[in-house]
């Protein structure tokens, strides 16, 4: 079936540093990819997408490339903020009834 | 508006009550979703409605009764729950179900079984 892998956290970067957490999958076919993010005591937030390989997301400097090569969707930002400290969840989505599978999620502490 | 609001925002009950958490949004959205976040853990579906029917039941107890009264509105009834159902309850909607439809989670009700 359908799965996602994502780096083990947490993640601990100083203001202003470059994150990247990966991100891989398993699927048949060409499913979308999303990247949710999680502060803390909320709901999920679609934090950007791509429905198709090469398609890049982006949103609030975050951006991710769907490569269907390597199969990979990692998550990028030049200059991380305190503010960005949360969750990260990638997930995909295939055809049909297919519901969102989750990666298990990037937690990410940034400190002043 | 992409709003999906959730009420109560927190929630304590016995094993034995009977209490309902609601969902609702003003999107136009056809699809809606119920999920249960653990601690730590990604969100598990539990059920999903697509045109106010349902169409997906992720094996989820009996002691968990979903309702979709209209297109906008979302409920869980919960009846004689057990302490491990303690966790944050997550309701989605997206335009349509299908792959390219992104979702949009709610604040969530976190439920305290005791």
């Amino acid at each position: 079936g359908d799965s996602v892998t994502q780096m083990e956290g947490p993640v601990t970067l100083s203001e202003e540093a470059f994150l990247t957490i990966n991100c891989t999958y398993t699927a048949t076919g060409y499913p979308s990819l999303f990247w949710y993010v999680q502060y803390p005591g909320e709901g999920l937030q679609l934090l950007l997408k791509a429905t198709k390989a090469d398609d890049k997301g982006s949103n609030k400097g975050f951006e991710a490339t769907y490569r269907k090569e390597t199969t990979s969707f990692h998550l990028e930002k030049g200059s991380v903020q305190v503010s960005d400290s949360a969750v990260y969840f990638c997930a995909l989505s295939h055809s049909g009834n297919t519901p969102l599978v989750f990666g298990k999620g990037t937690r990410l502490s940034v400190i002043a | 508006d992409t709003e999906v609001t959730q009420t109560p925002k927190h929630l304590v009950m016995g094993m034995t009550n009977k209490k309902s958490l609601k969902c609702e949004q003003h999107m136009g959205h056809r699809a809606m979703y119920w999920y249960k976040q653990k601690a730590k853990k990604p969100p598990e579906l539990m059920f999903v409605y697509s045109y106010e029917k349902l169409s997906i039941n992720e094996s989820v107890p009996s002691r968990f009764s979903p309702e979709c009264p209209n297109s906008s509105l979302l409920n869980l009834h919960l009846h004689a729950l057990q302490p491990e159902d303690s966790a944050l309850y997550l309701c989605a909607s997206s335009q349509d179900h299908g792959r390219n439809y992104e979702q949009y989670f709610g604040p969530g009700t976190r439920l305290t079984v005791t």
